[in-house]
């Protein structure tokens, strides 16, 4: 499969605790986005990296959020003490410069 | 910063009749990206449009870039219950890719 991939696919944590999902982005892919959406709403921008380097955060996103993209390749989205309000779809995408996004199918979080 | 604002947010329609959802920037585009989100699923990529005054069509889906890249549509016809979803539309101007709520579409048989 030559798609965006997310793992896991659900996670479920206790409050507190923190959590890790992976993404791997169509190989020749150089952008890769982070999103998290909610029930009713459109992805909500999270972080974007060209390769390697991470060009912007949002500045909704608080600092128990951190995403890496170490080789420019896969990527990690971490949560720390993860609270109930972080419950939600968590989407990865990738593309080529300025082209169109790919998704992966999500990390569904809920926070108990 | 850029925004595009898509109008409606909502659409029920019966099956069989038409739907138009329609995105609008107050600055030049360079292009215009659709997605569709099916209910549970992901964002699916549909279609991009680069060219002032282009019109692409797949199947019952016709999407027009207007003539000042600054608006565009996405229209069905003869919608069917499989076209229930939520429909996105993008710019690829900023390197982010920013979502609206998108305009979600309901089909009564």
């Amino acid at each position: 499969d030559t798609g965006v991939s997310q793992d896991p696919r659900h996670k479920i944590t206790k409050r507190g605790q923190n959590v890790t999902f992976r993404c791997d982005p169509i190989s020749e892919h150089n952008r890769l986005y982070w999103y998290r959406q909610t029930l009713g709403q459109g992805p909500e921008f999270l972080t974007y990296f060209q390769n390697e380097a991470q060009l912007e955060k949002s500045r909704l996103l608080s600092d128990r959020f951190s995403a890496e993209r170490p080789k420019g390749s896969f990527s990690t989205l971490e949560i720390q003490r993860t609270e109930q309000g972080d419950s939600a779809m968590y989407l990865c995408a990738s593309s080529p410069s300025r082209g169109p996004a790919f998704f992966g199918q999500g990390t569904r979080l809920t926070v108990v | 910063g850029q925004q595009v604002m898509q109008i409606p947010q909502y659409q029920h329609v019966q099956e069989g009749e038409d739907f138009t959802t329609y995105c609008n920037s107050s600055t030049t585009l360079s292009n215009i990206q659709w997605y569709k989100q099916r209910p549970g699923g992901h964002p699916v990529f549909l279609i991009q449009l680069v060219k002032s005054g282009e019109v692409k069509k797949q199947k019952r889906l016709t999407f027009q870039f207007g003539e000042a890249k600054k608006n565009s549509s996405l229209h069905i016809t003869a919608t069917q219950t499989t076209d229930v979803g939520t429909y996105f539309c993008n710019s690829g101007n900023t390197g982010k890719l920013i979502f609206g709520q998108g305009t979600t579409l309901q089909v009564k048989p």
